[in-house]
């Protein structure tokens, strides 16, 4: 079966720095996806990896191991805002996205 | 600059009552998504279409329909609405199958 699996809840102290983690098992891999999803909010692409190593955008970075099916979201220098489920969605051989249930991040001051 | 709107944003149905989730998109992309979103679980895929006047099954089509008559709208449709189906009801669409998804707002709906 096709599997997603990152921790259900996290908390980070305002202005500190966290990972989020996703490990996949999917039938073929076509790119990893995260998003950001604030309470009663539409998801919102944060970025987007399909080769190995590290994506850079603003405070936002996000890794991917294919050998290893794992990736991580690397928030910086938390701000109250982003405080928000981040989702990790994996494309598999037939285009289409595996979800994980998400990880609620809660930044405390 | 509205991107994706779904109607209605809320909904509260009895058993066995039928209705219809209207999704536009004004970005002109072939691709449109429904997916339902419930406590504790990904993001799970009902329907699909690739092009106007396709659809296709995702991983939990059974009680829903849909129609993409025109390539700006997929019509989500639940002909007997069931308690299960009280969710959070997603839309999105991309240019293309590999791009990232642009999500409407959603539409919540109860079954009682």
């Amino acid at each position: 079966g096709q599997n997603i699996d990152q921790p259900t809840e996290m908390t980070a102290t305002e202005g500190a720095i966290v990972q989020i983690n996703c490990t996949y098992q999917t039938s073929g891999f076509n790119g990893l996806f995260w998003y950001q999803q604030h309470a009663g909010e539409a998801p919102t692409f944060l970025s987007y990896n399909v080769l190995d190593g590290l994506e850079e955008k603003g405070r936002f970075s996000s890794f991917l191991s294919r050998s290893k099916g794992y990736s991580y979201l690397l928030l910086k220098e938390l701000q109250m805002k982003d405080s928000a489920s981040y989702l990790c969605a994996v494309m598999d051989s037939n285009y289409q996205l595996i979800w994980g249930a998400g990880t609620k991040l809660i930044i405390k001051p | 600059n509205a991107g994706v709107t779904q109607t209605p944003k809320f909904r509260v149905l009895k058993t066995g009552q039928s209705m219809t989730l209207l999704c536009a998109q004004d970005m002109n992309h072939e691709y449109m998504y429904w997916y339902r979103q419930d406590p504790g679980m990904g993001l799970r895929l009902i329907h699909y279409s690739v092009g106007e006047g396709t659809t296709a099954k995702g991983e939990v089509p059974d009680g829903y329909n849909v129609s993409r008559l025109k390539k700006q709208n997929f019509l989500l449709g639940l002909e007997s609405a069931a308690p299960s189906q009280t969710s959070v009801y997603f839309c999105a669409s991309n240019p293309t199958s590999q791009a990232p998804q642009h999500f409407g707002d959603g539409t919540r709906l109860s079954i009682l």
